[in-house]
């Protein structure tokens, strides 16, 4: 089962800052956050990943709680094609570990 | 941009037969990953690969799935003798080091 928790669903008015929370309270220590998206039902999108630090690149921004038991991912200036479901995901830094999906949260960006 | 691609996007099949997946990965990198998804549910790992060995398998890949990467470029998943209950998308991915990217997925029908 996934070890984290995310809301089912999120609104957002276009041009405005989405963020989804998630909960990830079991954490380890070696275990990074990432986060995908998926669209409609094409092949998930890596978004951004972090440990400890906040880390942005040009598509979000991520926010690691100091006791690094939540995280928030912000979409800084939503748009309609940014509707997708978003998955947050603990792994393992070692490479060859699976991903273990959740049922993530729908995000609908509305215009 | 480097990115994964998959062959045939859309693969139709009768119970019982074979079916071939193909995956080309991103070149330089190392691990390979097949994952699928049935309609309206989560993504599910079914078995990651190195060094041209399995290096972990899920429950769902049993002995009806194999992979194999044949020559330098090409990472394939085998269904022996598919199920109705096989009827998925089926998504390649492929990582350096941690980060796993994601081909836009075959769906698999199986009538």
């Amino acid at each position: 089962d996934a070890k984290t928790t995310q809301p089912p669903s999120m609104d957002c008015a276009e041009g405005r800052a989405a963020n989804l929370p998630c909960n990830h309270s079991t954490i380890s220590g070696n275990e990074y956050v990432y986060w995908y998206r998926q669209i409609h039902s094409q092949g998930p999108q890596y978004i951004i990943h972090g440990l400890k630090n906040n880390e942005t690149n040009e598509m979000a921004s991520l926010i690691i709680t100091e006791d690094r038991k939540s995280s928030t991912l912000i979409l800084p200036h939503a748009t309609l094609r940014d509707t997708a479901v978003y998955y947050c995901i603990s792994k393992s830094s070692d490479s060859n570990y699976q991903l273990i999906w959740g049922a993530g949260t729908k995000l609908i960006i509305k215009p | 941009e480097p990115e994964v691609t998959q062959t045939p996007s859309h693969q139709v099949t009768q119970m019982g037969q074979e079916v071939i997946l193909r995956c080309v990965p991103i070149s330089n990198h190392l691990y390979f990953y097949w994952y699928r998804q049935i309609l309206g549910q989560k993504v599910e790992f079914l078995v990651s690969f190195y060094n041209n060995e399995i290096s972990e398998k899920s429950e769902i890949f049993d002995d009806q799935f194999s992979v194999e990467r044949p020559d330098g470029s090409n990472f394939t998943l085998k269904i022996r003798s598919t199920k109705l209950e096989d009827s998925a998308m089926y998504f390649c991915a492929s990582s350096l080091k941690g980060t796993q990217y994601f081909g836009p997925g075959t769906r698999l029908t199986v009538l």
